[in-house]
């Protein structure tokens, strides 16, 4: 039972680069989230998704695009990395019954800008 | 500005002690808090919540404890066990009419739980 994965488990880009992380879920899920985790910040939520073909900002969404094309995935994209976004990366995914705040969240993406 | 703070970093506790997690948050609105449990390498796991009607729940060793007054809430752990040993973040949530919070959450900064054997 794979749950909520996500890759690459870690990446290192030189300032400028893009690239997409890619989160895919088994659930059935019908919201999908994208946090960052920096030390001292606990987990902000960068973008999230209610369903297939929706996206909507979250905390900080500046510098990240995402995509929903498929119920099962949610991809978090960035088009010029910079230093700020030296970050662990992690996808959660809930179920639209019940309480939608109990996220199942996959294990992280750790991404260094240089 | 941090809605959510967790102001202990760290804690160390013998194991067969109580460990006790402290929250607090500024923000009102909330009205659904969440503890959940980081492993090294891993991503959180839920572990228990409260819905603010409540000022108490259980499960197993578990115990949250929610102060409104004080918008205060802490995660009771007895008896600790060294598998206990991981980061904790409290999350907390606005009210949900109509779907309409989509599960977004505000998490603190997380606190670094050690249990000695």
């Amino acid at each position: 039972n794979a749950g909520v994965t996500q890759t690459p488990k870690f990446r290192v880009l030189k300032t400028g680069q893009s690239m997409t992380l890619l989160c895919a879920q088994d659930m059935n899920h019908e919201y999908m989230y994208w946090y960052r985790q920096d030390p001292g910040m606990g987990l902000r939520l960068i973008h999230y998704s209610v369903g297939e073909g929706t996206t909507a900002k979250g905390e900080v969404p500046d510098g990240y695009n995402v995509s929903r094309l498929k119920k099962q995935n949610f991809l978090l994209g960035l088009e010029s990395a910079a230093p700020s976004q030296t970050s662990v990366y992690f996808c959660a995914s809930s179920p639209h019954r019940g309480r939608k705040e109990k996220l199942f969240f996959g294990s992280g993406t750790q991404l260094s800008v240089l | 500005d941090q809605q959510v703070k967790q102001n202990s970093p760290s804690l160390s506790v013998q194991e067969g002690r109580i460990s006790i997690l402290n929250c607090d948050y500024t923000n009102s609105m909330f009205d659904y808090f969440l503890w959940y449990k980081k492993y090294p390498a891993e991503g959180p796991t839920f572990l228990i919540s409260i819905s603010s009607i409540k000022d108490k729940n259980e499960d197993g060793r578990f115990t949250v404890f929610l102060n409104k007054s004080a918008k205060h809430l802490s995660l009771h752990i007895v008896p600790s066990q060294p598998g206990d040993s991981a980061v904790y973040f409290c999350a907390a949530s606005p009210p949900n009419a109509g779907g309409t919070s989509y599960g977004k959450l505000t998490f603190g900064q997380g606190t670094i739980l050690t249990v000695h054997p």
